[in-house]
């Protein structure tokens, strides 16, 4: 079975600082993909970044880079110069990669962004 | 960008009643659609995985005579909450995967919710 961790309820950080969201992970499954999302108050889920289990390299989009360490089974999130809008919750989720590739996420993170 | 739209985007009904909500794919197609459940100030919960042409596959716990889900071409699946009760108010997004290989094809691109409320 999978299971996401994500320990922060809660998390504030100053505009333009940057800012990690932890993650951990157990799996028995040796290929997988590690995803975070971004929910705004709105709703809607918004991909972010993904990781997958082979990659050697950290994957970065932007702003965003997802720290990966495989031994220690984590995947945090790391935001740089954070702005106003990236307050919002955020999942952190894993995938395996056979069958029928079920998403497993975390309980998320609330990222507040202040002025 | 792929694109998935969800209708309606909010609904009210009595208890008692059905509600359907369709999930589509508008700029690709989606053999693999897959239907979550939210509460509020929870995550997302994995109801049921929809595949195209066949049964889909429920998590433990889910009613399949309740949430019937049914996935009639690439680009269409939709979820009926049958007989619903105050219970099952909650927020429900489906996402959908490419069908296609390249690098796209790991990412789930999800609807932008529908919130029900049973009254």
């Amino acid at each position: 079975a999978q299971k996401i961790t994500q320990t922060q309820p809660g998390m504030f950080v100053q505009e333009k600082e940057a800012v990690t969201l932890d993650c951990t992970y157990d799996t028995s499954d040796q290929s997988y993909g590690l995803f975070w999302y971004k929910q705004p108050s709105s709703g809607e889920m918004i991909f972010l970044i993904y990781q997958g289990s082979y990659d050697e390299q950290n994957a970065t989009e932007g702003r965003y880079s997802l720290n990966f360490q495989k031994a220690r089974k984590s995947a945090n999130l790391v935001i740089s110069a954070s702005q106003l809008g990236d307050s919002a919750m955020y999942f952190c989720a894993m995938r395996d990669e056979g069958g029928y590739q079920k998403v497993t996420f975390g309980i998320g993170t609330k990222l507040q962004v202040i002025p | 960008g792929a694109v998935v739209s969800q209708h309606p985007s909010w609904v009210i009904c009595k208890s008692g009643t059905s509600v359907k909500i369709e999930c589509r794919s508008l700029d690709f197609q989606a053999t693999t659609m897959f239907w979550y459940r939210q509460f509020p100030k929870q995550s997302l919960m994995l109801m049921a995985t929809s595949n195209e042409g066949s049964k889909a596959t429920y998590e433990q716990g889910v009613e399949k005579d309740k949430f019937l889900i049914n996935h009639a071409s690439l680009t269409l699946s939709t979820l009926t909450v049958t007989s619903a009760h105050p219970e099952d108010s909650s927020f429900y997004i489906c996402s959908a995967r490419l069908l296609a290989g390249g690098r796209s094809s790991y990412e789930q691109y999800f609807g932008p919710g529908t919130r029900l409320t049973v009254t």
